[in-house]
């Protein structure tokens, strides 16, 4: 089955900048999309289709994408922005059309 | 706007069924795709599959295929995930959530349910 690769955990402290980033093989030809899960609370998409932001969501957050990895990037990092953070993309077949990474915990300090 | 409610928590027992449900509103149900996540106690997402109501194309998990069904009601606007014989290991909070397929022949999910705790006890 297809993987994405995500560190487990990232630390900054607040007003600093942070970059989560997830790997696969497929990403150069496949969208990265991004999530936000707060503790106990549902995702909520921060950007989709590698760098498009949803209009709800803070300017500080933005994606990128460079060969077989996509960046989440969150400048100027609020104590509110403390969760984890899931990478999803597809495999480019019909076996798996949605993967998730395995998540990242971003600690504010 | 948009709102996907689900069923409540459910306390099941190894080899009973289950159906749960996820009530869209505040958008054009037949026309969107709803996906199905599992969230198992402290792990990550796991895309379970996912069904387009307006003619009830349903594609499955590899990992969940045979395991659970989906189904939708356009009727009632509610979208389905039900299994035959639930296992100690189904333990878990489900989420449904709004898909759209995108040129690259993926989905995303805009809008998700609060999710619905399914717990197994003997």
């Amino acid at each position: 089955s297809y993987e994405l690769t995500q560190p487990p955990s990232v630390s900054v402290s607040p007003g600093q900048t942070a970059n989560i980033t997830c790997s696969g093989d497929a990403l150069p030809k496949q969208y990265g999309y991004w999530y936000q899960q707060k503790l106990g609370r549902a995702p909520v998409l921060v950007i989709y289709q590698d760098t498009e932001r949803p209009s709800v969501i803070p300017e500080r957050f933005s994606g990128s994408k460079s060969g077989t990895t996509v960046t989440l990037t969150i400048t100027g990092v609020q104590a509110e922005d403390e969760a984890d953070y899931y990478c999803q993309s597809g495999d480019n077949s019909d076996f798996y059309p949605v993967v998730f990474g395995g998540g990242t915990k971003l600690t504010v300090l | 706007e948009v709102q996907l409610v689900q069923s409540g928590a459910e306390v099941r027992k190894p080899g009973e069924s289950l159906k749960i449900s996820c009530k869209a509103s505040g958008y054009s149900f037949s026309t969107h795709w709803i996906g199905w996540v599992r969230q198992m106690p402290g792990k990550g997402l796991e895309w379970m599959g996912i069904i387009y109501p307006g003619d009830s194309d349903t594609r499955y998990s590899p990992s969940f295929q045979g395991q659970v069904t989906i189904s939708a009601d356009k009727s009632l606007n509610t979208a389905f995930l039900q299994w035959s014989r639930l296992k100690a290991s189904d333990t878990a909070t489900y989420f449904c959530a709004r898909g759209f397929y995108s040129s690259k022949w993926d989905y995303y999910f805009d809008s998700w349910g609060k999710g619905t705790l399914v717990t197994l006890s003997s």
